[in-house]
């Protein structure tokens, strides 16, 4: 069974600051992994999506990598904005479509 | 990318009653998926929902509590059934734009069972 690990489990930053959070996962046997943003109360909003044959995606001030063979994914957040506050989410995907949560990085930043 | 809304997007309930979550998306979709995310906790995977055929549940989730349709390829509901206080959560649906693809979700529903 796929267990997933972030950390940290929360951050608070000042605005402007580089971002780093991880992700671990048990079984590498993966087809990708998404990352999402939740903001409170509301649904989950993908931010990006790197197959197992990739390395890396970037969007924006956004980038993820991912090492598979490791178990570990990292979203940086580059130059960060209030905006940005929210709880992130990692999910691997494995066979029988399933996606598997972690605990998720709450991410405040501070004007 | 997918739109998703879900009805209602709240609601309070009293214990041993049941409430219907509807799920509709703006495209065909051939999997749909509902998901449980209880109070401070990340989100679990209740059951992949198909296009005429049955649904199926993940480990600790039952047909009896948690019935689902999926009467075409834009709309599924899922129903919580006899609430417990232990059922208060935010339930969401998701569909995929492929397989392994981007998983998209609803707002949710926050339910509160008294």
């Amino acid at each position: 069974k796929q267990e997933v690990t972030q950390i940290p489990a929360a951050l608070s930053v000042p605005e402007g600051e580089n971002l780093v959070l991880n992700c671990s996962f048990t079984d590498s046997a993966i087809y990708n992994l998404q990352w999402f943003r939740q903001d409170p109360g509301k649904g989950l909003t993908s931010l990006l999506l790197i197959q197992s044959s990739q390395r890396e995606q970037t969007s924006g001030r956004l980038n993820a990598s991912l090492d598979k063979s490791s178990g570990r994914s990292t979203l940086y957040i580059a130059a960060s904005q209030p905006g940005d506050s929210a709880t992130y989410l990692c999910a691997p995907y494995n066979a029988g479509n399933m996606l598997t949560f972690g605990g998720g990085t709450r991410l405040m930043v501070k004007p | 990318s997918a739109v998703i809304s879900q009805k209602p997007s709240r609601d309070i309930c009293q214990r041993g009653t049941s409430l219907t979550i509807q799920c509709q998306v703006d495209s065909q979709v051939t999997m749909m998926f509902w998901y449980r995310q209880q109070p401070g906790q990340s989100l679990t995977l209740i059951a992949t929902a198909n296009q005429g055929s049955e649904a199926t549940y993940e480990s600790g989730f039952v047909i009896d509590k948690f019935p689902i349709s999926r009467p075409n390829l834009t709309f599924s509901t899922l129903t919580v059934s006899n609430m417990s206080p232990e059922d208060s959560s935010i339930y969401l649906c998701s569909v995929e734009s492929g397989p392994g693809e981007t998983q998209y979700f609803g707002p949710g529903t926050r339910l509160l069972v008294l």
